[in-house]
Order: structure tokens, then sequence, then C-alpha cells
């Protein structure tokens, strides 16, 4: 159950895309197209806004995209905006029920 | 409209024990599979604990497999995680979180707010 890989941190200026990557290995990441992302702000419960590799919640802002290759997953947040800023992880399923989450990005919005 | 509400959080001696609840309203609890996810102070997420959807199965992470016991009541719309023997390293703002799956997608789709456990002598 070892954490996946994340950037401690990235940054961009309003209106540029970011991509954080996700990394893990062929038991979790690479295995399952159960990639999850989570938004979290300060002093606040995380948010889902990426599920099954891909997927957006309704409601969420079409501005973020996910991707995989093989044992990394990708967020992709377009148009950058002053509100995305905040903590980003991913969670992968790692088999026999469990869930594996990354460490976490700090984005930085310039 | 979902919610999940965490209590029973608080400051507890190292080795002593602590129940944390989570209350659910606003969808079909005993549908759902639930979890448990732990955050320490200015530290990522952490995942704690797995009950499907009809109690019928647990896991947990290896850190804390053998001292945390996840359960729920499905009557009174509960989700529980019993900490025994709790160190230091414990201490965290711990979240319950509901998956979208009756047992586990790693997709966890409502959270809490969180409850605060501290664990100091």
């Amino acid at each position: 159950q070892s954490a996946l890989t994340q950037p401690a941190s990235v940054s961009g200026s309003p209106g540029q895309s970011i991509t954080i990557s996700c990394t893990g290995t062929s038991s979790d990441v690479g295995s399952y197209n159960l990639v999850s992302w989570y938004q979290q702000h300060p002093g606040k419960a995380p948010k889902l806004m990426i599920y099954e590799v891909s997927k957006r919640p309704s409601g969420v802002s079409n501005r973020f995209s996910g991707s995989k290759s093989g044992n990394t997953a990708s967020l992709t947040i377009s148009g950058l905006q002053a509100e995305d800023e905040a903590d980003y992880y991913c969670c992968s399923y790692a088999g026999s029920s469990t869930s594996v989450f990354g460490g976490g990005t700090k984005l930085t919005v310039l | 409209q979902v919610q999940l509400v965490e209590s029973g959080g608080g400051v507890v001696q190292p080795g002593r024990s602590l129940r944390l609840s989570c209350a659910a309203s606003g969808f079909t609890f005993s549908s759902s599979g639930m979890h448990w996810v732990r955050q320490a102070p200015g530290k990522g997420l952490e995942w704690v604990a797995l009950i499907w959807y009809d109690g019928s199965n647990e896991y947990y992470a290896d850190s804390v497999k053998g001292r945390f016991t996840i359960s729920r009541d499905n009557s009174k719309n509960t989700l529980y995680l019993q900490m025994n023997s709790l160190r230091a390293e414990d201490t965290a703002v711990y979240y319950c979180a509901r998956d979208v799956s009756g047992s586990s997608s790693s997709t966890f789709d409502y959270w809490g707010p969180g409850t605060m456990v501290t664990v100091s002598s």
C-alpha cells in the first residue's frame, strides 16, 4: 500500500493549462480504470473532480479532464482560474477492495 | 441532499480507545459502500477502511489493521470506526466518505466535514 507519486507543487497563470501526474504501479493505476481525482481547499473536505480516469461528475467544469497511460494517470486543468488554487489528490483502486491516494499536489495560480 | 456528519473526535491518550460515528442522510445508506479516510495535520489523504453496503466485508489499511474496526448500522444510517491502541501517528482529521458502488470503486462522491482526533499524553 505505497502512496501514489504526485509532484509536490505545480503553478500556472490564469488562462493557462496545467497537468498533474499521478504515478502508481501495475498493481493499482496500471491494472484498473478506477482512478479518481479530488480537489481540496484549505480547511475543507475533498471534492470529487474526476472518476474512472476521465469521467466528470455533474456540476464539475469541463475545464477539468483526466487521462491514463500505463501506470501514470494525469489531471489537466485548462483555462486556469483563481478558484482552482487548491490541493489535488489522485486515488486508485489497488485490488482486494483497498484504495491508495497520492501524496497530493499544491496548485498555485500565479 | 446527501449529508454525512462525523462525530466522536477529541483528545485521547496513547494506548486508549475512541469510537467515531458518521450519520448519513439523503440517500439509501444500505446500498452504499462506506469508507473512512484520514488526513494528518499538514499531510495528505490516507485511506483507512471500507465496509461493504451490507456490512458483509471489511477492509483496512496496513497501518490500522488489527487496531481499528469499521462497522455500520443500516437501521440507524450510521457508520462507525472503533479505534483501539491509539498512537500519536493516528492524529488526524477523520472523514467518512461514500463510495459510488455498494462495495469499492475507490470513488468517493460525498464526504463529511471531518472530525479531529488528537492522540497525546
